[in-house]
């Protein structure tokens, strides 16, 4: 049984670009948050998808868009990327279920230069 | 003042011994606790959950939930050097489902 699963593992990329992070839920998953984790600090909530919309967002600025696709799977985009982006980006899958478990995949390793 | 607050460390434990991680939070919403251990360059990995007040054990983990006082601990007994990582706690408030607000983590460092 496949876990959360992210791609790419690392990238980097040069400020002003756009990037694309990809994300597959654990299996019997249909939700799927994101989240962002700077050096030295937890994990920051940026949104959670569920059935295809977008069902609440953190502090981010809508710089920060995201998608869910039909077989659960969802996408971050980040637009006019900044240093500051610099960051681990993880995402966390769970069922809707009450006690639901949330799992975290490896997570993309993005680097802003 | 955050909403989950730990002590950043490191905190220094000797192996067999055992660790006290400690983390406090300021919303009394807050219904589900969590600790998550993450290796350096690693995605968080869950440890323990806990729901309701008194202690919870699996293994050499325990966690402690005191929501009167509004915090909740982690001890690891006869602690590792395979244990040392840093520990993040994490409350969840309704009517989130996948929304956790974490702290800071507390680097635990385990001597062989």
């Amino acid at each position: 049984d496949a876990g959360v699963t992210q791609s790419p593992t690392h990238l980097i990329k040069t400020r002003g670009q756009q990037v694309t992070l990809r994300c597959s839920p654990k299996s019997g998953h249909d939700t799927v948050s994101w989240y962002q984790q700077a050096l030295g600090q937890g994990p920051q909530f940026i949104f959670q998808y569920y059935e295809e919309e977008e069902r609440q967002r953190g502090n981010f600025p809508d710089r920060f868009s995201g998608h869910q696709f039909p077989n659960y799977s969802s996408e971050l985009n980040v637009n006019a990327l900044l240093l500051g982006d610099s960051a681990l980006y993880l995402c966390a899958s769970s069922d809707q279920g009450a006690g639901n478990t949330i799992y975290f995949g490896e997570g993309s390793w993005l680097t802003v230069v | 003042q955050k909403e989950v607050e730990q002590n950043s460390g490191p905190l220094s434990v000797p192996e067999g011994a055992i660790a006290s991680l400690n983390c406090t939070y300021s919303d009394r919403v807050s219904q589900s606790f969590f600790w998550y251990r993450q290796y350096s360059g690693k995605s968080p990995e869950l440890i323990m959950s806990i729901y309701s007040n008194g202690d919870k054990e699996d293994g050499r983990f325990t966690a402690q939930l005191n929501k009167a006082s509004q915090y909740v601990s982690l001890l690891i007994r006869d602690s590792q050097p395979s244990d040392s990582a840093t520990y993040l706690c994490a409350v969840r408030k309704p009517p989130a489902t996948n929304k956790l607000i974490f702290g800071t983590g507390t680097l635990l460092a385990v001597q062989p």
